[in-house]
């Protein structure tokens, strides 16, 4: 059974400060996902890899397959950052792809100004 | 924003009830998703499916049944509710793109069931 594992669980913070967060899996995947939800909210897809490194203003992920692990990085962390970042998986045998994604429980992340 | 929208977005139901969820998309994505979210476990998914009258079984599919007979929508029942099934749900789209896609989520359903 594919596990997904996040750490830490809970971040807290001070703006400003460099902030990591970090996946690990079990199983052999096609794409790894990260997500953002801020409280009460929706569902955002920050970033789809499959390999090496991607970046998007503040947000950078990167992700080592052989490894099975990826992390979400924060650059000048900002109070508006503040949300659940869940990592999610694509396993490799889900064939066609119709199948779903596998999620991590979520990093509770709090920016304190 | 990928036009997905759920409906009700909230709902309080007793138990034993039959409750409809729906999803909707204008976006003419092949395939769509229903999760739902837990304390503790994240999300984790119900059905999907792959087309028009094709709905696949997911982890946690017991208690619930899905179709889908037009390509925007997207319907989760939950022939009898149950006070586990307490839970918000999300609807999920996908791109038919070759290889990987980003996924699009709806806003979600708050349910309770009594």
């Amino acid at each position: 059974k594919n596990e997904v594992e996040q750490s830490p669980q809970n971040l807290t913070a001070q703006e400003g400060e460099f902030i990591t967060i970090n996946c690990s899996y079990s199983v052999g995947i096609s794409a790894l996902h990260w997500l953002q939800q801020h409280p009460g909210g929706g569902i955002v897809s920050l970033f789809m890899l499959s390999s090496g490194k991607k970046k998007h203003g503040r947000l950078i992920a990167t992700i080592n397959i052989q490894e099975k692990h990826s992390s979400l990085h924060i650059t000048a962390s900002h109070p508006r950052d503040s949300a659940v970042y869940i990592c999610a998986v694509r396993p490799a045998y889900s064939g066609g792809g119709a199948d779903g994604l596998t999620f991590g429980k979520g990093t509770h992340l709090i920016i304190q100004p | 924003d990928a036009g997905i929208t759920q409906s009700p977005r909230h709902k309080v139901t007793e138990t034993g009830t039959p409750v409809t969820l729906r999803c909707h998309q204008t976006e003419n994505h092949r395939y769509m998703y229903w999760y739902r979210q837990d304390p503790g476990h994240g999300l984790r998914l119900i059905h999907y499916s792959y087309g028009v009258k094709d709905t696949d079984k997911g982890e946690v599919s017991d208690g619930y049944s899905v179709s889908r007979s037009k390509t925007e929508d997207f319907l989760l029942t939950l022939e009898s509710a149950t006070s586990s099934q307490t839970s918000v749900y999300f609807c999920a789209i996908r791109s038919p793109a070759g290889g990987d896609a980003e996924q699009f989520f709806g806003p979600g359903t708050r349910l309770t069931v009594l």
